[in-house]
């Protein structure tokens, strides 16, 4: 089935630093990809949604030039999280949707725990 | 907007039991319905897709239904095992993606 690689899984970065994860589909082409953030105990927040060669639309309340999203192929999309913050700690998720588009469901990512101290 | 509600919270049943994990929604006009399971620190792992057409479908011991008039899902778990333990969510695919709130599930060996 359609995977989605999703990398790194885990990051600790100085406040102030930026940091970039990579979401690669790997058997299919994601004309859509989605990145999501999770707090502790909450549940998964859109936070923008990618289309490839084109700006990322975001959610509102996400600040666009702090976290910078790159759709430039139909297999890799990247969140840079600039000049991060601890309150920027959380979990992030991208999945990607296939050419099929709604009806072919959705692939996730294995999700990266982003600590900033 | 889609509001997405997931009762129980949180769940605990004696290894063995079958459960129901409930899904609502306010919106009937979806694409599809997934249930995920997440373990703690972990991402999602896709359970089972119903398209909006469909009623129900069936995985090993998951099955899960889809009432699109009036807004409802259900995951069965059948014979639950301690494996099982993780936080299920549903969403909905409408204009976007929409998550519920989870349920939290423990099965106690």
């Amino acid at each position: 089935g359609a995977v989605v690689s999703q990398h790194p899984s885990r990051v600790i970065c100085k406040s102030g630093t930026s940091v970039k994860i990579e979401c690669r589909s790997l058997d299919f082409q994601a004309t859509t990809m989605f990145w999501y953030r999770q707090f502790p105990k909450q549940s998964l927040m859109l936070m923008a949604t990618s289309n490839e060669g084109s700006k990322a639309t975001y959610e509102q309340g996400v600040e666009k030039d702090k976290f910078l999203i790159n759709h430039a192929s139909l297999t890799l999309s990247t969140l840079t999280v600039t000049s991060a913050h601890p309150e920027d700690s959380s979990f992030y998720i991208c999945s990607a949707r296939a050419r099929g588009g709604e009806r072919d469901g959705y692939t996730f990512g294995s999700g990266t725990r982003l600590t900033v101290v | 907007k889609q509001e997405v509600t997931q009762i129980p919270a949180a769940l605990s049943v004696p290894e063995g039991e079958n459960l129901v994990l409930n899904c609502s929604f306010t919106d009937s006009a979806i694409y599809n319905l997934q249930w995920f399971r997440q373990d703690p620190g972990k991402g999602l792992t896709s359970l089972l897709l119903i398209q909006s057409s469909q009623r129900e479908q069936t995985s090993g011991r998951l099955n899960a239904s889809l009432d699109k008039s009036s807004g409802r899902s259900t995951l069965y778990i059948a014979a639950s095992q301690p494996g099982d333990s993780a936080t299920y969510l549903c969403a909905v695919v409408g204009n976007q993606f929409y998550f519920g709130t989870g349920t939290s599930l423990t099965v106690i060996p």
